[in-house]
């Protein structure tokens, strides 16, 4: 199956830095989200972007689908963004989502 | 964003009972949803795929008859860890796909809050 690596795998911020976490998919996609998940378990849908760039708020994601990789920017951060921010791709259209080991982010006030 | 409800957010249960999880889309239809499995400091495991009105797609090494599901109408999916044990504790979470362009896209996914089960 397809493999998601993402990096680093923890990261400390102090808050107000600007931070960029990676994510590297062995095969083509048709599906790929971003998730944060936060202390208490719940995860958040922050984008779903198989190619291009979005951007909401201070948080933007690029996927360059023909290199395989995907970028989640942090601007500003704050200690509300700590948690563990997952990549999750498909190379289906099935939205059977396969995830990353996720980055655990730390931010510090 | 489409809002999914899980319940219970938590369970303690004795070793051989059977506990069941239920998982609602509240503002939308989901002809389909997903369960996963996460243990600490982990990611998440895809379980298995419901879809409404037939059977569960069980991924591989998930037993069926241990995680029974059921998806009984468009907003409502049961998961049912049958005579538990010790090695069940985990934090189950429910996933519901769609919700239409409404939510910014069918294929999006959107999670339930999850389910952290203790069996003793």
């Amino acid at each position: 199956g397809i493999q998601v690596e993402q990096s680093p795998p923890d990261l400390i911020l102090q808050e107000g830095a600007n931070s960029t976490l990676r994510c590297n998919f062995s095969d083509s996609v048709n599906n790929l989200q971003w998730f944060h998940q936060n202390p208490w378990g719940q995860l958040i849908n922050l984008f779903y972007i198989p190619s291009g760039t979005k951007q909401n708020g201070r948080l933007s994601a690029t996927t360059v689908a023909t290199e395989r990789y995907s970028l989640l920017y942090i601007s500003s951060s704050q200690t509300t963004d700590s948690g563990v921010y997952f990549c999750a791709v498909d190379v289906a259209a099935g939205n059977k989502l396969t995830f990353g080991g996720g980055t655990r982010v730390l931010v510090k006030p | 964003g489409a809002v999914v409800s899980q319940h219970p957010s938590r369970v303690i249960c004795k070793s051989g009972t059977s506990v069941k999880i239920e998982c609602r889309s509240l503002d939308f239809q989901a002809t389909t949803m997903f369960w996963y499995r996460q243990f600490p400091k982990q990611s998440l495991m895809l379980m298995a795929t419901s879809n409404e009105g037939s059977k569960a797609t069980y991924e591989q090494g998930v037993e069926k008859d241990k995680f029974l599901i059921n998806h009984a109408s468009l907003t409502l999916s049961t998961l049912t860890v049958t005579s538990a044990h010790p090695e069940d504790s985990s934090f189950y979470i429910c996933s519901a796909r769609g919700g239409g362009e409404e939510f910014g896209a069918n294929e999006k996914l959107f999670f339930g809050s999850g389910t952290q089960l203790s069996v003793l």
